[in-house]
C-alpha cells in the first residue's frame, strides 16, 4: 500500500465530453506527477505539479490540464475527449529533491467510447 | 529525449528459474527505477537506483552508468513473480521538472 489513491477507478465517457480525475499523494510528498498508459504501452509523462504550479510538461496537447491544491493532491482534466485518450492514467507523488522515488497509485482506467 | 529499450519483451520461465530482464537508455540519467505493474494496473516501485546494485528479497538490480545498461535479476523465480516488469528513467539533474521515461515493459510468466 503506498498511500496515494486515485478516483476513480473506472470511468466510461462520449466522445467530446470532459473528464477530472483526482489524485491523492502520500503524505508529505509535495509534487505529483501524472502519466498516461494505452494498452500493451509503457506509461507517458504528461506534467508534474509542484507545490501547486506545473513543473513539467510531456508533449500532450493543452487540452490536458491538471491542478494542485494546498495539501498537495492533484487534479488531471482532460477537455474535448477523443477515442485516443482511452487508457490508464496514472499519478506518482515523490518528494522534489536528491530522494526521487515515486509511489505510484493504482491507476484511473478511462475508456472513450 | 531519452530513448529507453527493454528486452525481452515477453519471457515464460518455470519456477524456480534464475530471471534477468534488461534494460538499456541513450541518454545521461539522474536516476532509474525498476516497476512492476500487476494486471488491472497498479503499479509498485521495487528499486530506484542512479549506480552499483540493490537487493531486497530475491530481487536484484544493477546498473552500469557508463554502458547506460541495467539489469533487474530474479532468483528461484515463483508463479507470483508473474507480472510486467518496467524500466523508468530520470533524465537531466535530477531536479525533478522532468517525468520518468518508461520502456514498454516486459511481460513475465512464470509457470509452476
Amino acid at each position: 500500500e503506498t498511500g496515494v489513491t486515485q478516483s476513480p477507478t473506472h470511468l466510461i465517457k462520449t466522445r467530446g465530453q470532459q473528464v477530472t480525475l483526482r489524485c491523492s499523494s502520500q503524505s508529505g510528498h509535495n509534487t505529483v506527477s501524472w502519466y498516461q498508459q494505452a494498452l500493451g504501452q509503457g506509461p507517458q509523462f504528461i506534467f508534474q505539479y509542484y507545490r501547486e504550479e506545473e513543473n513539467g510538461r510531456g508533449n500532450f496537447p493543452p487540452r490536458f490540464s491538471g491542478l494542485q491544491f494546498p495539501n498537495y493532491s492533484s487534479e488531471l482534466n482532460v477537455n474535448a475527449l477523443e477515442l485516443d485518450d482511452s487508457a490508464l492514467y496514472l499519478c506518482a507523488s515523490s518528494l522534489n529533491g536528491p530522494d526521487l522515488e515515486a509511489f505510484f497509485g493504482q491507476g484511473t482506467r478511462l475508456t472513450v467510447v | 529525449k531519452n530513448e529507453v529499450e527493454q528486452s525481452p519483451q515477453n519471457l515464460t520461465a518455470q519456477e524456480g528459474e534464475f530471471i534477468t530482464i534488461n534494460c538499456s537508455y541513450s541518454v545521461g540519467i539522474s536516476a532509474l527505477h525498476w516497476l512492476q505493474q500487476h494486471p488491472g494496473g497498479g503499479i509498485v516501485s521495487l528499486f530506484m537506483l542512479s549506480s552499483g546494485k540493490k537487493k531486497h528479497g530475491r530481487l536484484i538490480a544493477t546498473i552500469n552508468i557508463q554502458e547506460k545498461h541495467s539489469s533487474l535479476h530474479i532468483t528461484a523465480s515463483h508463479p507470483r513473480d508473474s507480472a510486467v516488469y518496467i524500466c523508468a528513467v530520470r533524465s537531466g539533474s535530477g531536479g525533478g521538472a522532468d517525468g520518468l521515461t518508461f520502456g514498454k515493459g516486459t511481460h513475465l510468466i512464470i509457470q509452476p
